[in-house]
């Protein structure tokens, strides 16, 4: 069945630094979704993308869809403590109304 | 504006009991849904999903069941719950091929 893979599994960055977390369907997607999970919280939508090779930009935080519509990433450009929660990518294939999970990326901030 | 309630927030029942866990949904009509499972500091796992009323899909044997009783109505039961049962539930939302909203969750502890 599909699986979605995503790297690193932690990261504990000083405030300021940078951040990126890595995603890898095992298919094609049709589309890829982020979500922030805050600590003792529930998954909240971020965004989704669609399109082979789609960068889109919220603030500081840039998403990207690879070429193959197999692999996504998310960057967050010079971190603040509130970018701290775990980071799930999630994948939908074609015919399918399922979501399937990354295992997500925990970020840490030092202030 | 679409809503999706999920209760209780925190449930501690002993092994051996039965479950009933409730979501409903306000401010849609016909939408997808689904119930997700998540072990301490992990992903999430897909349990079931929803198109419609009566529509049942399983993605994990276990001694979980779900049903769907009214269009923005989502139930997870149990029998008799076991230790590996223990996790937080989140219940969750959607229209077709876009992003998923979440319930608040239930963080159910068996004993």
């Amino acid at each position: 069945g599909q699986q979605v893979m995503q790297i690193p599994q932690y990261q504990h960055v000083q405030e300021g630094e940078d951040f990126t977390t890595y995603c890898n369907s095992s298919t094609t997607l049709s589309n890829i979704q982020w979500y922030k999970q805050r600590p003792g919280g529930h998954p909240v939508f971020l965004i989704q993308l669609v399109k082979s090779g789609e960068v889109k930009k919220q603030k500081r935080l840039t998403f990207q869809f690879g070429e193959a519509k197999k692999n996504s990433s998310l960057h967050i450009t010079a971190t603040q403590t509130t970018d701290v929660g775990t980071y799930f990518c999630a994948g939908q294939g074609d015919s399918s109304y399922k979501l399937i999970f990354g295992s997500g990326t925990r970020l840490l901030v030092r202030p | 504006s679409q809503t999706i309630h999920q209760w209780p927030a925190t449930l501690v029942q002993p092994v051996g009991s039965p479950l009933s866990l409730e979501c409903t949904v306000e401010g849609t009509s016909n939408p997808n849904l689904y119930w997700y499972r998540q072990a301490a500091g992990r992903g999430l796992q897909l349990l079931f999903y929803s198109v419609g009323i009566g529509q049942i899909s399983s993605e994990v044997p276990q001694n979980l069941s779900a049903s769907r009783p009214q269009d923005r109505q989502f139930i997870l039961s149990s029998k008799k719950l076991l230790l590996s049962d223990s996790g937080f539930y989140l219940c969750a939302w959607s229209v077709l091929y876009y992003g998923y909203t979440f319930g608040s969750g239930t963080r159910l502890t068996v004993v």
